[in-house]
């Protein structure tokens, strides 16, 4: 069963205006997230992260919003430019070690010059 | 900077062969992990291993099996492969101490078709 969900597979935005992308999760252990970038043919990279004791973080455009209550995150892209039209994955992971990293199953964005 | 190089980019193989996916990273890190990934499914951990010789099974390990002799090196192996374990693999890698604080690097995917 998927623990970490992106309920949409695709979102199209206009150059300069926001990108909300969501991602929901079920287990509650879960206390580091991150958001990863993936252009075609080539490795994901990574974006931002966020640890569970924050709500928010934000680098420069991106900014990752966390509710745990509603175990819910978000990422906001602003302004959203074409080269960021790419397919972005949330990723979640407990406190026990490196391999319960669990992935989304991304969310293809395409923005729109 | 981080590098994880996967030597095959792009293959194509015959149902029944056996197939060698290479990963090498060049920052001494402990943890190194396969993933394949597959339209609507995400990223999928097939195996991981975190020191030499070490090997977990992640959430989809049959079929596959892995090789760890070197810090540097993390081999996944498809011992006969099936047209289902066509896909794209992902190998990555990072420091020991697990997540956080770190974030986990990517090669940039090897292609396998099974024809």
């Amino acid at each position: 069963d998927q623990q970490v969900k992106q309920n949409s597979p695709s979102l199209s935005v206009q150059e300069g205006r926001i990108s909300i992308l969501n991602c929901d999760y079920t287990n509650s252990m879960f206390d580091y997230f991150l958001w990863y970038k993936k252009y075609p043919a080539e490795g994901p990279t990574f974006l931002i992260s966020i640890s569970s004791i924050k709500d928010k973080n934000e680098d420069g455009r991106f900014t990752v919003f966390l509710n745990k209550s509603a175990k819910h995150l978000s990422l906001h892209i602003v302004p959203s430019q074409p080269g960021d039209s790419a397919v972005y994955f949330c990723a979640a992971s407990g406190k026990t070690g490196a391999n319960n990293l669990f992935f989304g199953t991304g969310t293809r964005l395409t923005v729109i010059p | 900077d981080v590098k994880v190089t996967q030597s095959s980019r792009y293959l194509v193989k015959r149902t029944g062969e056996k197939v060698f996916l290479e990963c090498v990273q060049d920052m001494d890190h402990e943890n190194m992990f396969w993933y394949r990934q597959d339209p609507g499914l995400g990223l999928r951990l097939i195996y991981f291993s975190y020191d030499v010789k070490m090997k977990e099974k992640g959430d989809i390990p049959e079929g596959y099996s892995v090789s760890r002799e070197k810090k540097e090196r993390f081999s996944l192996i498809l011992e006969s492969a099936s047209t289902n374990q066509t896909s794209m693999y992902l190998c990555a890698s990072i420091p020991g101490g697990g997540l956080a604080g770190n974030t986990i690097y990517f090669g940039e995917g090897s292609w396998l078709t099974v024809v």
